[in-house]
């Protein structure tokens, strides 16, 4: 069963300091892997896509990076802002018809003052 | 601006009655999909239609219903039939191929059953 597990479920980091989540999944055969942003009560905007050849990819202070051999991903922010505060969605696609979508059940980030 | 357009925002219903969730893009897009929210859940794949007149069932497409009469727009109706209907319903459009097509979302919709 395909699954995308990510951690920690919540996190609380002061405005300025970096951090790292983490997504594992067992999705078969990979795709590609995609990182969105949801803020409370919004639709997701996505940061960054991964296909299978790609080790790091940036969307301005967010840094996403893939091992595709240990089916790892992270996703750093460095220097947060208060508007960083939101859930971080790890979503993997497996190759087959229909571009099938396992989404994770997401971080919850709140950056504090 | 393009984009994913969904109505109402929020939206209260009594047990027992229908409800039609709209979805309207202006992004070209061909596919379209509707996802289902619960907290601390990953999104749930409802309905998915990658052509105009033609849909597929997700992974809960139970006591929900689609159509797709025009490229722009993908209505989800939630039937009574639906036994825990209360979520956030997320509508989005895909750009590009299938296997790296960029998702677009709406700003979702609220139901609330009473």
């Amino acid at each position: 069963k395909n699954q995308v597990e990510q951690s920690p479920q919540s996190l609380i980091i002061l405005e300025g300091k970096n951090c790292t989540l983490q997504c594992n999944y067992t999705v078969s055969p990979f795709s590609n892997l995609r990182w969105y942003k949801q803020d409370t009560g919004r639709g997701p905007v996505s940061l960054t896509i991964m296909t299978f050849s790609e080790n790091t990819k940036s969307n301005g202070r967010y840094t996403a990076t893939l091992d595709a051999d240990t089916k790892q991903s992270s996703l750093h922010i460095t220097a947060s802002q208060l508007s960083d505060s939101a859930s971080y969605i790890c979503v993997v696609s497996a190759e087959a018809a229909g571009n099938k979508l396992t989404f994770g059940g997401g971080t919850r980030v709140l950056v504090k003052p | 601006d393009g984009g994913i357009t969904q109505s109402p925002k929020y939206l209260f219903r009594k047990e027992g009655q229908n409800v039609t969730l709209s979805c309207e893009q202006n992004l070209n897009h061909d596919a379209m999909y509707w996802y289902r929210q619960d907290p601390g859940q990953g999104l749930r794949l409802i309905y998915y239609s990658q052509i105009v007149n033609d849909f597929q069932k997700g992974d809960i497409a139970e006591g929900y219903s689609v159509s797709r009469e025009k490229k722009e727009s993908f209505p989800l109706t939630v039937t009574s039939a639906q036994k825990n209907p209360t979520a956030f319903y997320l509508c989005a459009s895909r750009l590009g191929g299938l296997n790296t097509g960029e998702l677009f979302f709406g700003e979702g919709s609220r139901l609330t059953v009473l």
